[in-house]
């Protein structure tokens, strides 16, 4: 069965900050990967994806994530962080054999210091 | 614009009462999702759809029911066996069931049973 690990539940940084998020998942053959962000008060939305190809993805706002599929891993990255980039952020995953069944992590809690 | 529109924000209903959650798209998409959004937990998933007349449960499907008798529109019955219904609920959809599409959100309902 698919299932997504987020390590990580609250996170804060301050400004100019670099930031990692930890993301794992279990499933045994091909994926689909994304990560998702919740500003507060807004509904969720597609920060990157990774269907192939380059194992770097690089999305909006300046956040990459890098597939390492020896490590079951899409961990996402930003150099420096800025106070609008306070959200909560999910890692999700789509396996190729079981359809549209997309299942997300427990998300991570992240606060910018001003 | 196009969009997913779920309806009533807020909802409140007292124990023993089923209640449906409305999920309306007009971005012509074929499938949609239920998931149920708690603290801690991040998304669950709680019923798919592929294609209209046809639907799949998710990971925690007990004690809810859908129907998708129209391509855009994907209605959510908490029934009076869900143990613990008091939750944010989120649909979504997306363009294809195996395209690499990403989830469109809708703004959430929050339901609140006493």
């Amino acid at each position: 069965a698919q299932s997504v690990s987020q390590h990580n539940h609250h996170v804060i940084l301050s400004e100019a900050a670099s930031l990692e998020l930890g993301c794992n998942y279990s499933y045994g053959g091909t994926v689909n990967l994304f990560w998702y962000v919740q500003y507060p008060g807004q509904h969720l939305q597609l920060l990157l994806k990774y269907f192939s190809g380059d194992p770097l993805v690089k999305g909006i706002k300046g956040f990459e994530a890098e597939f390492i599929k020896s490590k079951f891993s899409f961990n996402l990255r930003k150099p420096s962080v800025q106070w609008s980039d306070t959200a909560e952020y999910f890692c999700a995953v789509r396996g190729y054999s079981s359809a549209s069944k997309i299942i997300f992590g427990s998300g991570t809690r992240l606060s910018i210091r001003p | 614009d196009g969009g997913i529109t779920q309806s009533p924000k807020y909802l409140f209903r007292k124990e023993g009462q089923n209640v449906t959650l409305s999920c309306e798209q007009n971005l012509n998409h074929d499938a949609m999702y239920w998931y149920r959004q708690d603290p801690g937990q991040g998304l669950r998933l709680i019923y798919y759809s592929q294609i209209v007349n046809d639907f799949q449960k998710g990971d925690i499907a007990e004690g809810y029911s859908v129907s998708r008798e129209k391509k855009e529109s994907f209605p959510l019955t908490v029934t009076s066996a869900q143990k613990n219904p008091t939750a944010f609920y989120l649909c979504a959809s997306s363009i294809a069931a195996r395209d690499n599409s990403p989830l469109h959100f809708g703004n959430g309902t929050r339901l609140t049973v006493t």
